[in-house]
């Protein structure tokens, strides 16, 4: 299985940039298509779709997030962070079967 | 609008069978798969199987020898059974709508199951 490797945590002041990575333990892409994807998940709550291979923002999604990478490593940024922001962040891949997920970025408050 | 739900058993015993169903609304069972997603609490998801929109199926091998998926397309809905349940296979489970499929762009609420004797 493709384990994708996270930081479990991150820790960023209000306003600033967030830069959360995925490393996969192989390529996660073909040809030109990334199959990486991102999830926001707050507590309590279901994870929630932000990004769609690599790059592309899903609908109803701030202009705040976006994703870049390719191959074996991937980055969601945040720029500005907000308060509702403060939430678990997963990648999950799509390349080989079975789709795994990272074990997530917990994005902190300094 | 799109829209999962599932329903079942919150506790069940070791060694027994866990049965859960996913009702969708908003979207077709022939056009779109849909699969079930588990979640131990303070952990990474983990995807369990897939139903697929022409009606086969797909299952992590961890889980295959355990794991059946199944539908109702009259009824809009997807079930989920495994056998031989453990400590272990306590959490959320949830049901997601399948876009590719590559990623999941819609979820369920989750439902929460302990196993516990």
């Amino acid at each position: 299985d493709i384990v994708l490797t996270q930081s479990p945590v991150l820790a960023v002041s209000l306003g600033q940039r967030a830069t959360i990575s995925c490393r996969a333990s192989q390529s996660v892409s073909i040809s030109s298509i990334n199959l990486m994807h991102w999830y926001q998940q707050k507590p309590g709550q279901q994870p929630k779709l932000l990004i769609y291979r690599a790059s592309n923002l899903a609908s109803g999604i701030p202009a705040r997030f976006s994703g870049s990478g390719s191959g074996t490593d991937f980055t969601l940024t945040i720029d500005p962070v907000q308060a509702d922001d403060i939430a678990a962040y997963y990648c999950q891949q799509s390349r080989e079967s079975p789709d795994t997920f990272g074990a997530g970025t917990k994005l902190e408050l300094k | 609008q799109v829209q999962l739900k599932e329903s079942g058993p919150g506790l069940v015993q070791p060694s027994e069978t866990l049965s859960l169903t996913c009702t969708v609304s908003g979207f077709s069972l022939t056009s779109y798969s849909v699969s079930w997603v588990r979640q131990p609490s303070g952990k990474g998801p983990e995807w369990m199987g897939r139903m697929w929109y022409d009606g086969d199926t797909a299952y992590n091998s961890a889980l295959k020898s355990r794991l059946s998926i199944s539908r109702d397309t009259s009824k809009n809905q997807v079930f989920l059974k495994m056998n031989s349940l453990q400590t272990d296979d306590t959490g959320t489970y949830y049901c997601t709508r399948d876009y590719g499929p590559t990623y999941f762009d819609y979820w369920g609420q989750g439902v929460m199951v302990t196993v516990s004797s």
